[in-house]
């Protein structure tokens, strides 16, 4: 079975400039999610979608960061304009409906200089 | 190399020791519980759950006890491994019905060969 697919593996961009990551969640899960883990510490939910549809979207900065998951598949996530504390690496992960059970992909590596 | 220990607690066992990996939890109220293991360059992945209805829980080498009086949980590794060699979250549910996943900080767990 397919794991979860995110590409870049790695991204580095210069503060204010406009970057954006794309996940593969595996064939079937419902449920994905958005995380972003800064150094050192835990995954932190950005946006969790059921389908296509946004169930929690209460961390996910809104006035820089948008994500979409328009035919229930594939999902994006941007951020416009970059800021340095957005260094970090941004995890997609997936599951089946309504499970605690995620599958996470390897991440997108994020440096903002 | 990376620097992700820096602000980790962090556990060093020798090949073959038990590992004992321990997590405090705040919300009383929290009826699931599940343990992540993150190798260095890869998204987390589901070790073992257990529900509050349950004391200990016992996986393939890997055992799980929770002790809902003093909201503790610990993540027993028995014969520990090199490749065991990681990160180790504790997770919790944010709210109930949505699968909203709460991660602590982590322990990372060195094992000399």
């Amino acid at each position: 079975e397919a794991g979860v697919a995110q590409s870049p593996r790695y991204k580095i961009i210069e503060k204010r400039q406009s970057v954006a990551f794309w996940c593969n969640p595996i064939s079937g899960h419902a449920t994905l999610y958005w995380y972003q883990q800064i150094l050192g510490q835990g995954p932190k939910l950005l946006i969790q979608f059921q389908n296509n549809g946004v169930v929690d979207d209460s961390q996910l900065p809104k006035d820089r960061f948008s994500a979409e998951r328009l035919k229930g598949v594939d999902s994006t996530l941007k951020i416009q304009p970059a800021k340095l504390e957005d260094s970090a690496v941004y995890l997609c992960a997936s599951a089946v409906s309504r499970s605690y059970e995620q599958y996470f992909g390897p991440g997108t590596r994020l440096t903002v200089t | 190399g990376e620097s992700v220990g820096l602000h980790l607690p962090t556990l060093s066992v020798q090949e073959g020791d038990n590992s004992i990996i321990n997590c405090a939890y705040s919300n009383s109220a929290s009826d699931y519980f599940i343990w992540y293991k993150q190798e260095s360059g890869k998204g987390p992945q589901f070790i073992i759950d257990i529900r509050s209805n349950m004391d200990k829980r016992q996986g393939q080498r890997v055992t799980v006890l929770l002790n809902k009086t003093v909201k503790h949980l610990s993540l027993q590794i028995a014969a520990t491994q090199p490749g065991d060699s990681a990160v180790y979250f504790c997770a919790e549910p944010k709210d109930s019905g949505y699968s909203t996943l709460t991660f602590g900080k982590g322990t990372m767990l060195l094992v000399s060969p």
